[in-house]
């Protein structure tokens, strides 16, 4: 089946550092990747939409220049939190899509999530 | 829009018992469903889907059954366990290009 990795799984930084989180599709190439939050038992908030070798598509009230998201390659999109504030702990939770030819349908297959916790 | 309305939570059950989760939908054209479970402290694995009407999706002795008529996919389990407890996330796709539309979440403990 499809695989999509996080990295790193967990993080604690202080506040006012950057936090790089990185989504890898391992065994398929997924031109589109989502991201999304979770906060304590509630539901995944989609974040945005990155498309490879175009800027991502914010969802209303996600600051983009807060969350910069960079979608180099087909394999690979990375979230970047700048300047993080304790506000910003979450497990963030990214998706990769791969259109099954057999089915006609796309899939979403998540990475396992990355829990960030600031200081 | 594309909504997708599910059994709020949390669910408590006793080992064993029967499971029902309620999740019916909103979306225009003939979207694809999916029922996600996320154990703690992890991601989302995908449990089952059904991608046409009366299909019937199923995995580790859950189902679920697309009804159009009714636009519900409720996910049922004949006797749960307690490594069952999680929390299952009713989705929708339509077939465009967009990301999934998920429920709210239904937290479910089994208590043995």
């Amino acid at each position: 089946g499809a695989v999509v990795s996080q990295h790193p799984s967990w993080v604690i930084c202080k506040s006012g550092t950057s936090v790089k989180i990185e989504c890898r599709s391992l065994d398929f190439q997924a031109t589109t990747m989502f991201w999304y939050r979770q906060f304590p038992k509630q539901s995944l908030m989609l974040m945005a939409t990155s498309n490879e070798g175009s800027k991502a598509t914010y969802e209303q009230g996600v600051e983009k220049d807060k969350f910069l998201i960079n979608h180099a390659s087909l394999t690979l999109s990375t979230l970047t939190v700048t300047s993080a504030h304790p506000e910003d702990s979450s497990f963030y939770i990214c998706s990769a899509r791969d259109f099954r030819k057999g089915t006609g349908i796309y899939e979403q297959y998540f990475g396992p999530g990355t829990r960030l916790t600031v200081t | 829009g594309n909504s997708v309305t599910q059994t709020e939570g949390p669910v408590t059950l006793s080992e064993e018992a029967f499971l029902t989760i309620n999740c019916t939908y909103t979306a225009t054209g003939y979207p694809s469903l999916f029922w996600y479970v996320q154990y703690p402290g992890e991601g989302l694995q995908l449990l089952l889907k059904a991608t046409k009407a009366d299909d019937k999706g199923s995995n580790k002795g859950f189902e679920a059954t697309y009804r159009k008529e009714t636009t519900s996919f409720h996910l049922e389990k004949g006797s749960v366990q307690v490594s069952d407890s999680a929390v299952y996330f009713c989705a929708l796709s339509d077939r465009g290009n967009t990301p999934l539309v998920f429920g709210k979440g239904t937290r479910l403990s089994v208590i043995a």
